[in-house]
């Protein structure tokens, strides 16, 4: 069954305590893998798209990696505004469907200050 | 208004009402996307509407009736729902490339609480 996971379910950081979220998939003919900070009572922000293993993508302090059954999100020197849960999806070309998204149930990261 | 937008934020109906939701994109995307989301459940899909065709998840109950009359706009009629309904609904839009992978970009969602 084509699924995403998501560990840990919770994390809590100190302030500068560096660390990294895990996304693993069992998705055959995946097209991307993408990753959103979604703030309380608010919708998904995007913020990477990885298209193959090996590649990596960075934005301010985080940093996004790829192989060929999961993904990290690194996070360097957390500040308490990283606070969020990070989801996890995953596109994948699926026959006689088409594209379908597969999400994880998420992060929910807390940064102390 | 920019990204894309839902209207209202929060919606409190009865089991017997009718109401509606509504979404709007400024970005040029050509497809539309209705997610339901639940505490500690994976986002799931209900409704695409991609290059103004209507994919649907056959699991999706019939007092759920999506419209799109334009590709940037998109409403989810609802009526006769049930408490187990009550979530976050939520929108996103999208530029379809073919077989190339798309972002998705979502609007801050409706809350919706069914008594």
């Amino acid at each position: 069954e084509d699924q995403v996971t998501q560990s840990p379910e919770a994390l809590r950081l100190q302030e500068g305590e560096s660390s990294s979220l895990n996304c693993s998939y069992t998705v055959s003919g995946l097209r991307g893998l993408f990753w959103y900070r979604q703030d309380p009572g608010k919708g998904p922000e995007f913020l990477f798209t990885l298209y193959s293993a090996g590649e990596e993508k960075e934005k301010e302090r985080l940093k996004a990696t790829l192989t060929k059954k999961e993904s990290f999100l690194h996070i360097t020197a957390p500040k308490p505004e990283d606070s969020a849960t990070y989801l996890c999806a995953v596109q994948a070309l699926v026959r006689n469907t088409g594209n379908q998204f597969y999400f994880g149930t998420g992060t929910s990261l807390t940064v102390i200050p | 208004e920019t990204g894309v937008t839902q209207t209202p934020r929060h919606l409190v109906m009865g089991m017997t009402n009718k109401k509606s939701l509504k979404c709007e994109q400024h970005l040029g995307h050509n497809a539309m996307y209705w997610y339901k989301q639940s505490a500690k459940k994976p986002l799931e899909l209900m409704f695409v509407y991609s290059l103004e065709e209507r994919v649907e998840n056959n699991s999706v109950p019939s007092r759920f009736s999506p419209e799109c009359p334009n590709s940037s706009h998109l409403f989810l009629h609802l009526h006769t729902l049930q408490p187990e309904d009550s979530a976050l609904y939520l929108c996103a839009s999208s530029r379809v490339r073919g077989a190339e992978p798309y972002e998705q970009y979502f609007g801050p969602g409706t809350r919706l609480t069914v008594t």
